[in-house]
């Protein structure tokens, strides 16, 4: 059975600090690891990955992949407290059907 | 460019009614997929449709729950007589294909069923 676990599963930082999130996976037929932001309503996409090594950035936000470890994180730097909410991580397998970790809750105090 | 349509956003059934739930993929995309999250878990797959096909449901309950997304309209995932344990967030995504760089699933609002 596909497995995916995400630690720490909850965190509290204060505005301006770096905080790495963590997520290993155990997967047959592995096409990409995803990364997606949930508030009150939908998981929103950050980022997928599908090869080893290669660091996908988006502003403050940044991920890889180790396909070797079966590991990835997610670095988000000088957080805000738009930043607090619960990060998703998800692998997909066979027929694209995404397994997901339990979320990390991110918690900015100002 | 709307987003994937869920509707609706809350639902309240009583214990052996049906409650019928709603997804619209994104424009464009022709791959949808239910995801159920109950309270304090993760998300967890339910079902993969294609127009007219149901690809894969190897995480559908046997009984009570259904699902089909037709030539014309919307995804629905149907639940007959519903029990409290179906209470929880429906999510539905949606993917262009599943070819390399297309594959990516965008999420809607979810559906929140309330079972009294």
């Amino acid at each position: 059975e596909d497995k995916v676990v995400q630690s720490p599963l909850s965190l509290v930082v204060h505005e301006g600090d770096t905080v790495t999130l963590n997520c290993s996976y155990e997967v047959t037929n592995f096409r990409s690891l995803l990364w997606y932001k949930q508030e009150k309503k939908a998981p929103t996409f950050l980022f997928m990955l599908t090869s080893s090594g290669i660091e996908k950035k988006s502003g403050r936000l940044s991920s890889i992949l180790d396909k070797k470890e079966l590991f990835s994180i997610l670095n988000i730097t000088a957080t805000q407290t738009g930043d607090s909410a619960i990060y998703l991580c998800a692998v997909a397998g066979a027929n694209s059907k995404l397994t997901f970790g339990k979320g990390i809750t991110l918690s900015v105090r100002p | 460019n709307a987003g994937v349509m869920q509707n609706p956003r809350h639902l309240v059934r009583r214990r052996g009614q049906e409650a019928r739930l709603r997804c619209s993929p994104m424009k464009g995309h022709s791959h949808v997929y239910w995801y159920r999250q109950l309270p304090e878990e993760g998300l967890k797959f339910m079902v993969y449709l294609q127009k007219e096909n149901i690809i894969d449901e190897s995480g559908m309950p046997k009984e009570r729950f259904s699902a089909e997304f037709p030539k014309e309209g919307p995804s629905i995932l149907r639940i007959q007589q519903v029990v409290r344990g179906d209470s929880a967030a429906y999510f539905c995504a949606s993917s262009r294909s599943q070819g390399a760089g297309q594959e990516t699933q965008y999420f809607g609002p979810g559906t929140r069923l309330l079972v009294l």
